[in-house]
């Protein structure tokens, strides 16, 4: 089965870019589905980031999209995320998923699973 | 962009109970409707999707419900494992999101 896992620092600088990547294992990413980054905030809700295709297409949460950046490396079956201009507002838990699509005709229904395990990433300096 | 709400925030309940919590999302979005549980320090889990959907493994005590803007998971016969947080998420229009998740405690 499908599982993902998120790796990179866990500790960066006010200001600076948070990089992570999200390993997939047990299946392809140009598969049929949309691939997510989620957050969360220590004692908070869930944050939808942003999603890729394998295509390359995208698509962002309009209140992070001026520093957002999601890419896919079809070649290592795993896709990144970059956030830039770091405040400790964005210390969290980075989770990357699948969006599971399914559809009949035009009409699509998706879900996020699996979740890769998480990452936290702490920005201070 | 779509906003979920959930009720209540947290609940307390005892084994065996039957619980609710409700989810509304600002304008209709079909049948993108996803139920997750997220229990401390792990990732989180779709329980249910589209609507009522049960993914595989999940116990036919949790069961979800609902159209167009208004949605509902309901736990019947709450067992300890069962404590956790859930969240709804709706999945017609991005940016997708999440309600702010309700805290069930057994």
């Amino acid at each position: 089965q499908v599982q993902l896992q998120e790796s990179g620092p866990g500790l960066v600088k006010p200001s600076g870019t948070l990089s992570l990547t999200c390993g997939v294992s047990g299946g392809s990413i140009s598969s049929t589905n949309w691939w997510t980054w989620v957050r969360q905030p220590p004692g908070k809700g869930l944050q939808w980031i942003g999603e890729i295709y394998h295509s390359g297409s995208t698509n962002y949460n309009p209140s992070l999209k001026s520093r957002v950046t999601i890419s896919v490396d079809k070649s290592k079956n795993q896709f990144s995320l970059k956030l830039n201009s770091l405040t400790a507002a964005d210390t969290a838990v980075y989770y990357c998923a699948r969006d599971y699509k399914y559809c009949n005709g035009n009409k699509c229904i998706g879900w996020l699973d699996p979740w890769g395990q998480g990452t936290v990433v702490i920005v201070s300096s | 962009d779509i906003q979920m709400t959930q009720s209540p925030s947290s609940l307390s309940a005892f084994v065996g109970d039957r619980v609710t919590i409700s989810c509304r999302a600002s304008q209709s979005i079909s049948s993108n409707l996803n139920w997750y549980h997220q229990k401390p320090g792990k990732a989180p889990k779709v329980l249910i999707y589209a609507i009522s959907n049960l993914q595989s493994e999940v116990p036919s005590r949790f069961r979800g419900s609902g159209s167009g803007t208004d949605f509902t998971l309901t736990i019947s016969s709450l067992q300890p494992e069962d404590s956790a947080t859930y969240y709804c998420q709706q999945s017609y229009s991005t940016p997708y999101s999440f309600g702010q998740g309700t805290k069930l405690e057994i």
